[in-house]
């Protein structure tokens, strides 16, 4: 099956820093999702991103599929932006998610 | 509009034990799915309906686990004879088509 890889595994900032999370998928992919996961384990929608670039706010990410992966830009960091961020891409109807990014925004 | 919705929150049970977990998806929403997620990893797809059929099951680890989605709206994840290793975060999600895909809060289970 398809496999992703998130890096870094884990990220500390402080309030303030402007970060990137990259996401590296095995096969190519016709779409793309990007979540947070919060202390209290919501899985939220923040893009999904087929290809190109979109932006939300601070937030913002660019998917390149012929080269197989994405990367999510957070700006201005803060201590609210702490959690777990995933990537998921399709296999079939299913998504495949990676292991996720641990973020830590300390202030 | 009102989101994914799932009950319990939490589930705490003893091994051995038969669960039921509920989700209700977003309404109109055809498409609903049924992933796990254990401590530190991402979540693990468990099965897909779309309307009342189950159109792919082939997540759901052994004969123990059960979904049924029968009027094409609630789904009701089930699980015979509960061990430790099933102690998860059930999460649910719907969407119109397949993509993407909206999350519920999730139902922590805990096998004693």
């Amino acid at each position: 099956g398809i496999q992703v890889e998130q890096s870094p595994p884990d990220l500390i900032l402080q309030e303030g820093a402007n970060s990137t999370l990259r996401c590296n998928f095995s096969d190519s992919v016709n779409n793309l999702q990007w979540f947070h996961q919060n202390p209290w384990g919501q899985l939220i929608n923040l893009f999904y991103i087929p290809s190109g670039t979109k932006q939300n706010g601070r937030l913002s990410a660019t998917t390149v599929a012929t080269e197989r992966y994405s990367l999510l830009y957070i700006s201005s960091s803060q201590t609210t932006d702490s959690g777990v961020y995933f990537c998921a891409v399709p296999r079939g109807s299913r998504l495949t998610f990676g292991e996720g990014t641990q973020l830590t925004v300390n202030p | 509009g009102a989101g994914v919705s799932q009950t319990p929150s939490n589930k705490v049970t003893e091994k051995g034990k038969y669960v039921e977990l509920r989700c209700d998806p977003i309404s109109g929403h055809t498409a609903l799915y049924w992933y796990r997620q254990s401590l530190g990893q991402g979540p693990e797809f468990l099965i897909y309906f779309q309307g009342t059929g189950a159109a792919d099951d082939s997540g759901l680890p052994n004969d123990r686990f059960f979904a049924v989605r029968p009027e094409g709206s609630v789904s009701t994840l089930k699980i015979q004879r509960t061990e430790r290793g099933d102690s998860a975060v059930y999460l649910c999600a719907s969407s119109p088509t397949s993509f993407p895909q909206y999350f519920g809060p999730g139902t922590r289970l805990t096998v004693l």
